[in-house]
């Protein structure tokens, strides 16, 4: 069975500074993927990164980036120059092919709050 | 671009009544995924179509059922609801069973009392 740890429950972090969320997993399918949401207050959940296994480069995406690191299994979220809007839930998850789709399954998130 | 629709936004039910939620994919989207998050919970797959068929199922309870319509819309219906269902309910949709990209919707809030 897939299982992805977050074991940061809230993290603080100061407008403007970079700030990295845990998160680890556990698969032994050799194919992959790995996600992080964001989850405002108002509940909607915002995709913000991919990681698919076999890439090459850590994914980018703007401000975002993932810091993979397959042999310890990990999928570090990292957040640059922190906003007041990035105060959110963030969620790690991972694609799970049993049942030939593509279901995710969720760690139990992080709360971030980003302080002037 | 358009998105996920989900409706309603916000339910409110009683114990032992029933609820149905829709939701309504991306165009040519043919596959749905339905999730459940309860209150300072991660979501947790229900269940999911693809091309009008169930395709996978997860932690749904038996009082619970869902389809998927010839329009691709899909539809949950939960029936002699308990305080335990007072939840976040997702929809995501998928371009096919295969891609992994998942587009979700706004979410349906249930509050049972």
């Amino acid at each position: 069975a897939q299982k992805i740890t977050q074991t940061q429950p809230g993290m603080f972090v100061q407008e403007k500074e970079a700030v990295t969320l845990d998160c680890t997993y556990d698969t032994s399918d050799p194919s992959y993927g790995l996600f992080w949401y964001k989850q405002p207050s108002s509940g909607e959940m915002i995709f913000l990164i991919y990681q698919g296994s076999y890439d090459q480069q850590n994914a980018t995406e703007g401000r975002y980036s993932l810091n993979f690191q397959k042999a310890r299994k990990s999928a570090n979220l990292v957040i640059s120059a922190s906003q007041l809007g990035d105060s959110a839930m963030y969620f790690c998850a991972m694609r799970d092919h049993t049942g030939g789709g593509n279901k995710l399954t969720f760690g139990t998130g992080t709360q971030l709050k980003v302080e002037l | 671009a358009a998105g996920v629709i989900q409706s309603p936004r916000h339910l409110i039910k009683e114990k032992r009544e029933t609820a149905t939620l829709k939701c309504y994919p991306i165009p040519r989207h043919d596959t749905v995924y339905w999730y459940q998050q309860g209150p300072g919970q991660d979501p947790q797959f229900l269940i999911s179509f693809y091309e009008k068929m169930q395709s996978d199922k997860g932690s749904i309870p038996d009082r619970f059922s869902a389809q998927q319509f010839s329009d691709y819309h899909s539809e949950l219906n939960m029936s002699s609801l308990e305080l335990g269902d007072s939840a976040l309910y997702f929809c995501a949709s998928s371009f096919d069973r295969k891609s992994y990209e998942q587009y979700f919707g706004p979410g349906t809030r249930l509050t049972v009392t």
